[in-house]
């Protein structure tokens, strides 16, 4: 069954830098396009960033863009977010969820249980 | 930026039919998908690509899309539906950004 662990949150300063990391099991990690999501306390979901299967294409939310970096390891089924310049409003939950198919992508079709990033002095 | 617009609540009680609308833009072009989430959990997807019902979810969700609006309908809606249901789709620009609705808070009392 597929498997997504992220893991990497915690309490950073405003300004600071947090790297995520999501690791996937139980389906083939290098053969699907893969997103970060989050979840300020609260409110709605907002789509963070994509990476595609190879890792050749990259999109980001323009509230992040410049700040935040995905990238994927698929000789160890895992994906990455790294985020510098940390704001506040940078508080969330972050999910890692997996794209649904290799024809679509861009929609999701399993979740993590997330990870918290808590931005504060 | 590209905007979904949906309402922040709805009520219905059980055995009734609930009906959640987006709006946008695009969406006469664009796909419209459907997550449920319940309080303290991950989402679900329970509609993709405007009205396909992904293996496991019920029978009662479905979906559909006209115009600018897209609907997600639960017929003969169950307490266990409760939950927070979002939208989420692209624009039209094809500047690869994806954005989900507001979120409407479904209550079946």
């Amino acid at each position: 069954q597929v498997q997504l662990v992220e893991s990497g949150g915690g309490v950073v300063q405003p300004g600071g830098s947090l790297r995520l990391s999501c690791a996937a099991s139980g389906f083939t990690f290098s053969s699907y396009g893969m997103h970060w999501v989050r979840q300020a306390p609260g409110k709605g979901l907002e789509w963070v960033a994509f990476i595609r299967y190879d890792g050749s294409n990259k999109y980001y939310a323009d509230s992040v863009k410049g700040r935040f970096t995905i990238s994927r390891d698929n000789s160890k089924n895992t994906l990455y977010l790294q985020m510098n310049s940390l704001r506040a409003e940078d508080t969330a939950v972050y999910y890692c969820a997996k794209g649904a198919t290799g024809r679509n992508p861009y929609y999701f079709d399993y979740w993590g249980q997330g990870t918290l990033v808590t931005v504060s002095s | 930026s590209y905007e979904l617009t949906q309402p922040p609540s709805v009520s219905v009680s059980p055995g009734q039919t609930a009906r959640i609308t987006c709006s946008g833009d695009a969406l006469p072009k664009k796909y419209a998908y459907w997550y449920q989430q319940k309080s303290g959990q991950a989402p679900v997807l329970v509609i993709y690509e405007d009205s396909k019902r992904p293996s496991g979810i019920p029978e009662r969700f479905s979906g559909s899309s006209s115009g600018t609006m897209a609907t997600l309908t639960i017929s003969g809606a169950q307490v266990e539906d409760e939950a927070d249901y979002y939208c989420y789709s692209t624009d039209s620009s094809g500047n690869h950004s994806w954005v989900f609705g507001g979120g409407t808070k479904l209550t079946v009392l």
